[in-house]
């Protein structure tokens, strides 16, 4: 396999559901990130991992909670979701966290849906 | 805090014709310049990056920055139905900061 991988495509989940995204890169990156894409906003940096150490947590609620156990995977925790949190979740990685030449590569996102 | 502004679009522009696609941002220190294309249904892809003023040319793309009107823009050439997607850019200084992006159609 090659780039990013994310799974599951698709989540229909339920408020006191608790799940887990995943994500795997294959390119050798070092920093790794989730963004939420809603519809009519700008794509929303939630947390960046730089050599599996979080960085950044843009004030993101504590129901999700990011894990990154090495370099190449990264999970989203969810529980307790509110059904404004149905979006397009999106992984994506780049070469390393700060460095100028910053270039996101993202996986195919996994839709959402909180009822 | 920090904006990028795209007009939403959409832009309708035939096929064959050239398509310029804006961007304005609001940090004036921000050092790096991103255009992202996002097919509906599917994840951005990055198609151009460009880091200091002037034109940066890559097959039928063309990125211009002008750091002084903190302005940054995306022009395609001989446009193709398959160019219809939304554009995405993105700014960063110390983050990486999206638009919302505009829904480019290309009509046949």
């Amino acid at each position: 396999e090659t780039g990013v991988t994310q799974t599951p495509r698709h989540l229909v989940m339920g408020m006191t559901n608790k799940k887990s995204l995943k994500c795997e890169q294959h390119l050798g990156h070092n920093a790794m990130y989730w963004y939420k894409q809603s519809a009519k906003k700008p794509l929303e940096l939630m947390f960046v991992y730089n050599f599996k150490e979080q960085t950044e947590n843009n004030s993101v609620p504590s129901r999700f909670s990011p894990e990154c156990p090495n370099s190449s995977h990264l999970f989203l925790h969810l529980h307790t979701l509110q059904p404004e949190d149905s979006a397009l979740y999106l992984c994506a990685s780049s070469r390393e966290r700060g460095s100028g030449n910053e270039k996101l590569f993202f996986g195919s996102g996994t839709q959402l849906s909180v009822l | 805090q920090k904006e990028v502004e795209q007009n939403s679009g959409p832009l309708s522009v035939p096929e064959g014709a050239i398509a310029s696609l804006n961007c304005t941002y609001s940090d004036r220190v921000s050092q790096s310049f991103f255009w992202y294309r996002q097919y509906s249904g599917k994840s951005p892809e990055l198609i151009m990056s460009i880091y200091s003023n002037g034109d940066k040319e890559d097959g039928r793309f063309t990125a211009q920055l002008n750091k002084a009107s903190q302005y940054v823009s995306l022009l395609i050439r001989d446009s193709q139905p398959s160019d219809s997607a939304t554009y995405l850019c993105a700014v960063k200084d110390d983050k990486i900061i999206f638009g919302k992006g505009t829904r480019l159609h290309i009509l046949p």
